[in-house]
């Protein structure tokens, strides 16, 4: 089945540090990819819509300059947290459509301290 | 614009016994998509059945089954033989018509314990 590698799997940053976080199909190409945010005891909140070769889409309240997103190619899209904040320690998940449905990262926990 | 509601924030079940999860969901829509995936502790997001709303028949993977009510929008999972590894939350999630948008829409999520 389709499989979707998402980087680092958890990070510790400092406060005003960027880290970036890597959502890979390895299977299959991802013309489309979605980076969620999950609260503990929480669902998924859609942060943005990645399209190859395009701007990302956000979703209202998103800052798309806290949240870079690049899909540079059609098997990785990536999520930038610019100049971290404790407030944005938060669990992070990326989703690719596949042929069939959409398959998910594992993925990544940040922390930032 | 389209909602998804599951009522049930815990439900538990009894190993080897049957439990249904309810979830309701609007739209105007007549040709979409249901899923339901599953999040163990590991977080691992794991798509457990999916159905097509044009398609009348209810989907089935091995002991999961959908009881899928287009009329009443109403999408229940039904475990069956329950294990303690179904332990985990539970999202029920709508997506649109093709040549829309793709994004998924999530309920709120149901949390099962399997008792041994």
């Amino acid at each position: 089945g389709a499989v979707v590698s998402q980087h680092p799997s958890w990070v510790i940053c400092k406060s005003g540090t960027s880290v970036k976080i890597e959502c890979r199909s390895l299977d299959f190409q991802a013309t489309t990819m979605f980076w969620y945010r999950q609260f503990p005891k929480q669902s998924l909140m859609l942060m943005a819509t990645s399209n190859e070769g395009s701007k990302a889409t956000y979703e209202q309240g998103v800052e798309k300059d806290k949240f870079l997103i690049n899909h540079a190619s059609l098997t990785l899209s990536t999520l930038t947290v610019t100049s971290a904040h404790p407030e944005d320690s938060s669990f992070y998940i990326c989703s690719a459509r596949d042929h069939y449905g959409y398959t998910f990262g594992s993925g990544t926990r940040l922390t930032v301290v | 614009a389209q909602t998804v509601t599951q009522s049930q924030p815990e439900m538990s079940v009894q190993e080897a016994e049957t439990v249904t999860l309810s979830c309701t969901y609007d739209t105007s829509e007549s040709d979409y998509y249901l899923f339901w995936y599953k999040q163990p502790p590991s977080r691992q997001m794991i798509l457990v059945i999916r159905q097509e709303a044009y398609k009348q028949q209810n989907a089935t993977e091995n002991r999961f089954s959908v009881n899928f009510q287009k009329a009443a929008k109403s999408f229940s999972l039904k475990i069956s033989d329950s294990q303690l590894g179904d332990a985990a939350m539970y999202f029920c999630a709508y997506r649109g018509p093709q040549g829309g948008s793709e994004k998924l829409v999530f309920g709120k999520g149901t949390k099962l314990t399997v008792n041994p």
